[in-house]
């Protein structure tokens, strides 16, 4: 099993613009989360979604989409970029919530200048 | 509403002494708890979690953490590091859907 995968590893983007970072899982978990890592900051909840078709605001949506058409894809969508979405990006998922394991892929380093 | 505070930013410590990191949550109901170690440049890991029972919880690589409910506190322990130790580390609190984490300590192992 390749786990939860990402792209792109990273990206720069300029102030403005779009880009929608890719997440997949191949453990046919149905949660799927959107976590955003600031240095001494820990990681906070951007999108998370419970199924395919469901999703919902994490503590910092703003200036992002989800989408959740099926089980093993959750895209994260960013428009009009700023310098304060320069942050890494974590993908996980899991297979029930509580005491359950979440699973994270390995990042996506963005910078927006 | 559920909180973490990881009491240390960083920890320096020698290779093959024991390290202790503070970890303690609030809570207003009954908690998963959960140490993830971040290595260099990698996605986050499970390294240990209690969900009830023994206040005691082993993990991997020979981390262990106590859950000390009066104190609401979970402290990892290690009794001897090596260098491949070097990583940040990052307590969690989960009720329901949402796992919120601390801001993480760096354990930088030195020969």
């Amino acid at each position: 099993n390749a786990g939860v995968t990402q792209t792109p590893k990273f990206r720069i983007l300029k102030i403005g613009q779009s880009m929608t970072l890719q997440c997949t899982q191949d453990m046919n978990h149905n949660y799927m989360y959107w976590y955003r890592q600031d240095p001494g900051m820990g990681l906070k909840l951007i999108y998370y979604s419970v199924g395919a078709g469901i999703t919902d605001k994490g503590e910092v949506p703003n200036g992002y989409n989800v989408s959740r058409s099926t089980t093993e894809d959750f895209p994260l969508r960013l428009e009009l970029a700023a310098p304060s979405q320069t942050s890494v990006y974590f993908c996980a998922s899991s297979y029930g919530t509580g005491g359950y394991e979440q699973y994270f892929g390995p990042g996506t380093r963005l910078t927006v200048t | 509403a559920q909180s973490v505070t990881q009491l240390d930013s960083q920890v320096p410590v020698f290779e093959e002494a024991p390290v202790e990191l503070r970890c303690n949550y609030s809570s207003s109901v009954s908690v998963y708890l959960f140490w993830y170690v971040q290595y260099p440049n990698q996605g986050l890991q499970l390294l240990l979690k209690y969900l009830s029972g023994s206040t005691l919880v082993k993990g991997i690589n020979g981390f262990e953490a106590e859950f000390n409910k009066s104190q609401t506190s979970f402290h990892l322990r290690k009794p001897s590091v090596h260098i491949s130790d070097t990583a940040e580390y990052f307590c969690a609190v989960s009720d329901d859907y949402k796992l919120s984490f601390g801001a993480g300590t760096t354990v930088t192992v030195r020969a």
